[in-house]
């Protein structure tokens, strides 16, 4: 079974502009949630995807947002760059309850963003 | 408000020693506590995980041990090998699955 795929891997963008991440869960897992890590914060949620509605949300700016279609995966949007959102985006996705929900998140590699 | 503090920020032991981590929370609406492993360039994995009705769980040379009274749970690797150095997150999640709480990281050293 394919793991979850997040693309793209690296990327440099410049302050002002916005980025677009993407990822694909494990083949039956409807629930994608995504993960802010820097060195400082460690991993920091940021919101929570099932069956296309944003079932749970973190403390960021409304810069950051996200989507999920109707075959699970998912996009994370950040607009206006700033020089702080230089991090690992990661994405996980897991079963839910009725699933056969066990807790277990299975991450993707990440996407690692640079502002300049 | 950071609710899963973890320490020590960073530890070295040499091989074939223990290592110990520790994280404390403070939600009791948390009914669930993963360590995750994470390897340069790589997304965090499951470890090992436990849940309060239990005080320890043992999965090889990994043990989870869990105090529901002090609300701390702690990772302890036996026989450390240089195989096992990595970043370690202890993390924890209530009912709302898909959203963990995670500590900041600890970054294991396991010298040969």
């Amino acid at each position: 079974k394919a793991g979850v795929t997040q693309t793209p891997r690296y990327l440099i963008k410049t302050r002002g502009q916005q980025v677009t991440l993407s990822c694909s869960p494990i083949s039956g897992h409807r629930s994608v949630s995504w993960y802010q890590q820097t060195p400082g914060q460690g991993l920091q949620f940021l919101f929570e995807y099932f069956s296309e509605t944003q079932r749970n949300k973190g403390n960021f700016p409304g810069r950051f947002s996200g989507r999920q279609f109707s075959n699970s995966r998912s996009e994370m949007n950040v607009s206006t760059l700033e020089l702080g959102d230089s991090a690992l985006y990661l994405c996980a996705s897991s079963l839910r309850a009725g699933q056969g929900y066990t807790g277990e998140l299975f991450f993707g590699e990440g996407s690692r963003l640079t502002v300049l | 408000q950071q609710q899963v503090k973890q320490s020590p920020q960073s530890l070295i032991v040499q091989k074939g020693g223990i290592s110990i981590i520790n994280c404390a929370y403070e939600n009791t609406a948390f009914d669930y506590f993963p360590w995750y492993q994470q390897f340069p360039g790589k997304g965090p994995a499951l470890l090992i995980a436990i849940r309060p009705d239990v005080s320890e769980k043992k999965e090889g040379r990994f043990t989870i041990s869990f105090n529901k009274s002090a609300k701390q749970f702690s990772l302890h690797i036996m026989d450390s090998q240089p195989g096992d150095s990595a970043t370690y997150f202890c993390a924890a999640e209530g009912s709302n699955a898909g959203k963990s709480t995670f500590g900041d990281g600890t970054t294991l050293t396991v010298k040969p």
